[in-house]
């Protein structure tokens, strides 16, 4: 059982409204990943992280921003959103040395 | 560079039905290659992998074999449940570069009773 979870698992605001998206592991995993999962179900790279402040971009551009201050901790923050973000967004996590990749539960974001 | 491509969904069967998802990629190098499911709600889970050619791998009643002479590694079940609905993703992850998991587009999979 993978221990990668995401908060809030629901979220609605409105245009313009600053948020962020938490994801956290507790599997000491250095790599960090953050996709974005459009209604056609594809899925997007838009962030990674390679360890502790360590950040890069992803294959699909994006508003949104991330941080990585601690190991376990991976969040996601979106300045000013707006109804083109509207999407889910899951969070994954892995050791180097593993082949295998976790993910967490999802985010689902409704911008109004 | 790397690449999944998938066959088309949605795929509706019948219960007890044999299932087979198509799979094909383009890679450099020797990738390691993944089947994940993603059930309604959820993030993804691993289903199977397989690392090397000729590698079978087996979770659930589920198969996959990985083909270097044709570049696939479909999905096979012998008999599928209700409870198998859900959307299926093929991923590769090759062994050069910043190694990042390449999905596919994922096929929606419906079983009815």
């Amino acid at each position: 059982e993978a221990d990668i979870y995401q908060t809030p698992r629901y979220l609605v605001i409105g245009t313009g409204k600053k948020i962020t998206l938490e994801c956290s592991q507790t599997m000491g995993h250095d790599k960090m990943y953050w996709y974005q999962q459009d209604p056609g179900m594809e899925l997007h790279l838009i962030h990674y992280s390679y360890g502790v402040n360590s950040t890069e971009k992803g294959d699909l551009s994006s508003e949104s921003t991330v941080s990585r201050i601690r190991t376990e901790h991976f969040p996601l923050t979106l300045e000013s959103a707006r109804p083109s973000h509207t999407s889910q967004y899951l969070c994954a996590s892995r050791i180097t040395s593993g082949e295998t990749q976790y993910f967490g539960p999802g985010t689902r974001l409704l911008v109004l | 560079g790397n690449s999944v491509t998938q066959m088309e969904g949605p795929v509706t069967l019948s219960e007890e039905a044999f299932l087979t998802i198509n799979c094909t990629y383009t890679a450099t190098g020797y990738p390691s290659l993944f089947w994940y499911v993603q059930y309604p709600g959820e993030g993804l889970q691993l289903l199977l992998k397989a690392t090397k050619a000729d590698d079978k791998g087996s979770n659930k009643g589920f198969e996959a074999t990985y083909r270097k002479e044709t570049t696939s590694f479909h999905l096979e079940k012998g008999s599928v449940q209700v409870s198998d609905s859900a959307v299926y993703f093929c991923a590769l992850r090759g062994n050069q570069g910043a190694q990042k998991l390449v999905f596919g587009q994922g096929t929606r999979l419906t079983i009815n009773p």
